[in-house]
């Protein structure tokens, strides 16, 4: 099994702009994370689907951050507009019935 | 509001000491406590996960202990090796609406010193 693969590794952009981080879960797993990682606030879940509906997204920011999950196999978020605040690693995570979660290997987005 | 501590940033050891992390919580409940591992430029990899009813798990060298008295686990690892030199997160899971909702910690960098 390849694990979670997200896409870009790695992302620079200015301010302004859109971007869309990408998720693929482990084939099978019905739960999906998405987490921002800074050094000043650690780890932070933002949103969460189960069976690709979205169960908790209280801790998404603000109206810029948006995610969907079209299908089981797919997960998209989405900043616009990007702001330098929001440079941080973002990671996706999949898990089978809310046990141990799968992490990515992240995406490090830098926004200028 | 939910807290997590993890006693200190940064714990150095000696090889084939044990190595002891701490993770305290307020205004919480938790019904499972997790404990991950994250190397650099790497997401975190799931080592235990503990229940509010077990007081004890072991996984070969790693023993987690958890005290919803005290509202704290201790994480374990005993002889150490450099390989374990990594960061330690732990992370708190709710009942109900809230599973699959993990509050982590900021983790506890240790280093194995050969």
């Amino acid at each position: 099994d390849a694990g979670v693969i997200q896409s870009p590794r790695h992302e620079v952009t200015e301010m302004g702009q859109e971007v869309t981080l990408r998720c693929k879960p482990i084939s099978g797993h019905n739960s999906l994370f998405w987490y921002r990682q800074t050094m000043m606030r650690g780890l932070e879940l933002l949103i969460y689907f189960n069976n690709n509906v979205p169960i908790d997204d209280s801790g998404m920011p603000e109206d810029r951050f948006s995610a969907k999950m079209p299908n089981a196999s797919f997960s998209t978020l989405k900043i616009q507009p990007s702001e330098p605040r929001d440079s941080a690693v973002y990671f996706c995570a999949s898990s089978y019935f809310n046990n141990e979660q799968f992490f990515g290997p992240g995406t490090r987005l830098t926004v200028l | 509001s939910q807290k997590i501590e993890q006693n200190s940033e940064a714990l150095n050891i000696q090889e084939g000491k044990t190595a002891t992390l701490t993770c305290n919580y307020t205004n919480y409940s938790p019904a499972y406590l997790q404990w991950y591992r994250q190397d650099p430029g790497r997401g975190p990899v799931f080592l235990l996960l503990i229940r509010e009813n077990e007081k004890e798990k072991r996984k070969e060298r790693l023993k987690v202990t958890f005290d919803t008295t005290l509202k704290q686990s201790l994480f374990h690892i005993t002889a150490s090796q450099p390989a374990d030199s990594a960061t330690y997160l732990c992370a708190l899971e709710g009942y109900g609406g809230s599973q699959g909702n993990l509050i982590f910690g900021k983790g506890t960098k240790l280093s194995v010193k050969p």
